[in-house]
């Protein structure tokens, strides 16, 4: 089982819809999450990031991270089309004997007008 | 605002020739990092380094070396280019690993043929 999963999509919604984006792991170890989002053409920028297990809400969006589950949601209300993009779910924790950072390969939206 | 910079947006390079990509950061960071990105693969670590004349292999090193002479500045070199490296380069720093913030460049797209 590979350590971080992501649904890679691609997800299409319509303008105002309520978009689930999710990834699994298996890693127990994974201590922090983080949600990056990447538009065309454009580097990752970091959207979300959050420790404990529950929900973090900023304006839209809403990180929530279910630790018994090892599964990480992020929720994004009213969607926009400037929300189109590839999101990318990212972890920390060890992995073997190394402390390490762990992308999802991104799962890419499309929200249309 | 952290402000990474990529010396190219596109590349088209002949396979066997040596390339160089560049990125230069302006926030003083300690932790710069080389990632490529492939469709269905992810970001997937190169190398990284944590301070200057410092670096460890990350995922996928193999055919890539790195060099940092000066703190700001983070060098990739491709010795001998392969159409396999064919990708997305990215690359990013931050203050701290593996919890800190990756601020990321806006990508070199590299073609070889």
């Amino acid at each position: 089982q590979k350590e971080v999963e992501q649904d890679p999509g691609p997800l299409s919604v319509p303008e105002g819809a309520i978009v689930s984006l999710n990834c699994t792991y298996s890693n127990s170890a994974f201590q922090y999450f983080m949600w990056y989002r990447q538009y065309s053409r454009k580097g990752p920028e970091l959207l979300m990031y959050t420790y404990s297990s529950g929900n973090k809400e900023d304006g839209r969006f809403t990180a929530q991270v279910d630790k018994s589950s090892k599964y990480i949601s992020l929720f994004i209300r009213d969607s926009q089309p400037s929300d189109s993009a590839t999101y990318l779910c990212a972890m920390i924790g060890i992995v073997g004997s190394n402390y390490k950072l762990t992308f999802g390969k991104g799962t890419l939206l499309t929200v249309n007008p | 605002d952290v402000k990474v910079t990529q010396s190219s947006r596109y590349l088209v390079k002949r396979t066997g020739e040596k390339v160089f990509l560049e990125c230069v950061q302006d926030m003083d960071h300690e932790n710069m990092f080389w990632y490529r990105q492939d469709p269905g693969l992810g970001l997937r670590l190169i190398y990284f380094s944590y301070d200057v004349k410092m670096k460890e292999k990350g995922d996928i090193p193999e055919g890539y070396s790195v060099s940092r002479e000066k703190k700001e500045r983070f060098s990739l070199i491709l010795e001998s280019a392969s159409t396999n490296q064919t990708s997305m380069y990215l690359c990013a720093s931050s203050p701290t690993y593996p919890e800190g913030t990756q601020y990321f460049g806006p990508g070199t797209r590299l073609l070889v043929l």
